[in-house]
């Protein structure tokens, strides 16, 4: 059974930092991209961020460019998201997802952000 | 970014009846090498999203015959032929051809 099971969300303040770690089980992890997609509360589903099964390519939305890194740990099964400066209005619930058709999504990790 | 529009975004549906949901793409999302990477995801109130269908057409497994879904180029459409009460939720496409991946903006069935 696929499992992926977030970790690392909180309350920050703005401007400040926070990593989100996906554990990651039940398949060849080192074979699938995997992404970050999050949803603010009572909003939709954005797309965040993906990378390449073995680390070497990564892609991010316009907004998080710059602020968000996403990096993957293959002997480890864990799928990574640094996020820094961050703003309000990256308050969501941030799901850690398998592969490019996003075929299996975790439980989430609320991110909020505020003062 | 290709923009997905869906309609509508709400759907008060009774039990037992049909259901359809359209979404419709900027861009002809037919990939290079064939394929149309339009997929359908349910969330339950309360839950994480959970993909039903793949490349348009394709039922992922565990998801009942009653949901199917059709299209082509840019035009897609979502049916559910007898919706039960667990088929309550936001329904969201999602097109993996062109990156960034994009959204459509959600439909809420509910059951009238």
């Amino acid at each position: 059974e696929v499992q992926l099971v977030e970790s690392g969300g909180g309350l920050v303040q703005p401007g400040g930092s926070l990593r989100l770690s996906c554990a990651a089980s039940g398949f060849t992890f080192s074979s699938d991209w995997m992404h970050w997609v999050r949803q603010a509360p009572g909003e939709g589903l954005v797309w965040v961020s993906r990378v390449k099964s073995d680390g070497s390519s990564t892609y991010y939305a316009d907004s998080v460019k710059g602020r968000f890194t996403i990096s993957r740990d293959n002997a480890k099964n864990t799928l990574y998201l640094q996020m820094n400066s961050l703003r309000a209005d990256d308050t969501a619930v941030y799901y850690c997802v398998r592969d490019n058709l996003l075929r299996d999504w975790g439980q989430g990790t609320l991110v909020t952000v505020s003062s | 970014d290709v923009v997905m529009t869906q309609s509508p975004l709400s759907l008060p549906v009774t039990l037992g009846q049909p259901a359809s949901i359209s979404c419709r793409s900027s861009q002809s999302l037919v990939y290079s090498d064939g394929n149309t990477y339009l997929n359908w995801f349910q969330q339950r109130p309360g839950q994480s999203p959970r993909r039903l269908i793949y490349k348009v057409s394709n039922r992922d497994s565990g998801v009942p015959d009653r949901f199917s879904g059709s299209g082509s180029d840019t035009d897609f459409t979502l049916k559910i032929s007898r919706v039960e009460a667990e088929d309550v939720g936001v329904y969201y496409c999602m097109q993996a051809t062109h990156w960034p991946g994009t959204f459509g903006q959600g439909t809420k069935v509910e059951i009238k």
